[in-house]
């Protein structure tokens, strides 16, 4: 079945590395992604990878899948004020955008 | 072209009436999916067209709730006889079907049933 999980709250300071952590349990999942939901917004989206990817980056977010244990991370370098808020990981079962399946979010709070 | 566009932002009703939300997706997108997204939880799917075929359904779709795109642009959703428990964020979001992954996300619907 699908489920995806997420820690609940990641605080960091500013300037220093957010790494947020995603489990999921359907090994098909042909795409993972990660979106990002600002207080009363949509989600935006951050970056995705391809499930016969390990790593994936862009500027400062780096994705890291370990299909092995079915673990996906995003790593935020020099996190900064504007980084605060809520971050999903989703599954994609499909060779294309379909149906996501979410986690429950982490809010990484960023502080000075 | 600006991005996903939903009407109304904001709606509040009182239990019982019906609504009806407006999903514009990116004009060149011929996938359209619907997520309900309570407070504290990430979205959840409810349902999803290409083109004017919605192709699945989910269990959480009650029969009070029905959603059109006639024509494979705009989409509506409707949920009639509203209940308290129906207060959420209802997100739109729209995709190609082939050729890229990414989903991109309208800013929401939030209703509030009192």
């Amino acid at each position: 079945g699908e489920d995806v999980e997420q820690s609940l709250f990641l605080s960091v300071r500013e300037g220093d590395s957010s790494v947020i952590n995603c489990t999921y349990t359907d090994s098909s999942s042909t795409y993972l992604y990660w979106y990002k939901q600002e207080p009363g917004a949509g989600l935006q989206l951050l970056t995705y990878i391809f499930s016969n990817m390990d790593m994936k980056q862009d500027q400062r977010l780096t994705v890291l899948l370990n299909k092995k244990d079915k673990h996906l991370s995003l790593r935020i370098a020099d996190t900064q004020t504007g980084d605060s808020a809520i971050y999903f990981c989703a599954e994609s079962l499909t060779g294309t955008a379909s149906k996501l399946t979410f986690g429950t979010g982490t809010r990484l709070q960023v502080t000075l | 072209d600006t991005g996903v566009s939903q009407d109304p932002r904001h709606k509040i009703t009182k239990r019982g009436q019906n609504v009806t939300f407006r999903c514009d997706p990116i004009s060149e997108h011929n996938r359209l999916y619907w997520y309900r997204q309570t407070l504290g939880q990430g979205p959840e799917f409810l349902t999803y067209f290409q083109n004017e075929a919605q192709l699945e359904k989910s269990r959480l779709l009650s029969d009070r709730f029905s959603a059109e795109r006639p024509k494979g642009s705009f989409s509506t959703l409707e949920i009639q006889r509203t209940e308290q428990g129906d207060s959420a964020m209802y997100l739109c979001a729209s995709s190609l079907a082939q050729g890229r992954a990414e989903a991109f996300f309208g800013q929401g619907t939030r209703l509030t049933v009192v």
